[in-house]
């Protein structure tokens, strides 16, 4: 299976920082990867696919990067509605495989 | 507007077999231009993906589960079902059906809390 790494495991930011997680495949997945985003009790909430294409209705602050092994989630402005827990996940083999999480607490 | 909604018990005693089923609306199994999944999420822990089905009854489940898990679909009803047997304690989580399109899980349901205890 491909392992999916995320850093941090969490992070305490404010509003208005800019916030960046990482997400580390144990091999190359070109760019089939996957941000969601958790709130407690909800089920993920797709946020960007292939990488870098922001799902609709998604803000534009949220953004992706990367490809091969090391890829990126940018939020430019935390907003409040933004303290979440985030996965990555992999699309590239069987099984499909997410990262453990990465929790964006308010500092 | 595509909705799922998972069903099925809340506990189970361990070795019994669980039953949940995820009932589709705004959408068509049929149609075929989507696969149908099955995740679930042990409390507090990461996701991990049980597999899929495709309207024809095309499957894949994943190896972690052992041969314990069976996904189907009943095109007729728009649902598709999951059955996981011989079950422990560690199955005890929360159990989400979600749409993939193109190999992503764009719409998820709301999720069911399963424990598994006697």
């Amino acid at each position: 299976d491909i392992q999916m790494t995320q850093s941090p495991s969490s992070v305490s930011a404010s509003v208005g920082d800019r916030v960046t997680i990482t997400c580390r495949a144990s091999q190359d997945i070109s760019s089939l990867l996957a941000w969601y985003q958790q709130k407690p009790g909800k089920a993920p909430n797709l946020l960007i696919s292939t990488a870098s294409s922001l799902q609709s209705g998604v803000p534009p602050r949220f953004s992706g990067s990367g490809s091969g092994t090391d890829f990126t989630l940018t939020i430019s402005s935390l907003q409040p509605e933004d303290f979440a827990t985030y996965y990555c996940q992999q699309a590239h083999s069987f099984p499909y495989t997410f990262g453990q999480g990465t929790k964006v607490e308010s500092k | 507007q595509v909705q799922l909604q998972e069903s099925g018990p809340g506990l189970v005693k361990p070795s019994q077999i669980l039953s949940l089923t995820c009932s589709v609306s705004g959408a068509s199994i049929s149609r075929g231009t989507h696969y149908w999944s099955w995740i679930r999420q042990h409390p507090g822990k990461g996701l991990e993906w049980i597999g899929y089905i495709y309207y024809s009854g095309s499957t894949y489940h994943n190896p972690s589960l052992k041969s314990r898990a069976t996904i189907s679909v009943d095109t007729a009803k728009n649902q598709y079902s999951l059955k996981l047997t011989s079950l422990t304690v560690a199955d005890t989580a929360v159990y989400y059906c979600a749409r993939q399109s193109h190999s992503f899980f764009d719409y998820w349901g709301q999720g069911t809390l399963v424990a598994v205890s006697s």
